[in-house]
């Protein structure tokens, strides 16, 4: 199965900045899929990525909170802009090869 | 929308006893489900992957079943240890959804020695 690289695996930012989050995948994947976790709350989706094309986000989540880049098959980043204490979450980005969904460690985010 | 149930939400046991997890989805046109363990601080572990057109899926003392026109998935333990405690999350991904994956609420396991 695929192996996911990311980071950072956790950070402490403060309100009104951002922060890149960083996923490499050990082999070429056509979609990657970038989810958050809030506090004691299961996994949403936010977006899928595609090389090559614009992210699709999901119902509440929009590019300018959440850019997405996808630069080739094996590498995307996710960045949490203008943050608030509400976006402190467990941010996960995943892909899905047809043998199965691979996830990576998360990274955990708090905002002060 | 798919939304996805788990029960019981939180399950304590003494080691060794066999246990059932549940999962249940309201859109049956599932392409796949799958079942994942959650560690604090860690990502998701894929358990076990049951496509649309299998009715279960073995893997040492985890078993998965798939009931599509019910709406129903199981995770049988056997025999548990302390080393299965961890959040237990079931997800499925919908015909024609592009492998996006809804999640269910997860049943968080604790094995007592």
């Amino acid at each position: 199965s695929a192996v996911i690289s990311q980071k950072p695996s956790r950070d402490i930012c403060q309100r009104g900045t951002s922060l890149t989050i960083q996923c490499q995948v050990d082999s070429q994947v056509t979609m990657m899929f970038w989810y958050r976790q809030q506090p004691g709350q299961s996994l949403t989706l936010i977006a899928t990525a595609n090389q090559g094309s614009e992210a699709t986000y999901e119902s509440g989540f929009v590019i300018d909170k959440f850019p997405i880049s996808r630069p080739n098959l094996t590498f995307s980043t996710l960045t949490v802009s203008n943050m608030s204490p509400e976006d402190s979450s467990i941010y996960l980005c995943s892909v899905a090869p047809f043998y199965g969904y691979t996830f990576g460690s998360g990274t955990r985010l708090t905002v002060v | 929308k798919q939304e996805v149930t788990q029960i019981p939400a939180a399950l304590s046991v003494p080691e060794g006893e066999n246990l059932v997890l549940n999962c249940s989805f309201t859109d049956s046109a599932i392409y796949n489900l799958q079942w994942f363990r959650q560690d604090p601080g860690k990502g998701l572990t894929s358990l076990l992957l049951i496509q649309s057109s299998q009715r279960e899926q073995t893997s040492g003392r985890l078993n998965a079943s798939l009931d599509k026109s019910s709406g129903r998935s199981t995770l049988y333990i056997a025999a548990s240890q302390p080393g299965d405690s961890a959040t237990y999350l079931c997800a499925v991904s919908l015909t024609g959804g592009g492998n996006k994956l809804t999640f269910g609420t997860g049943t968080q396991l604790k094995v007592e020695l």
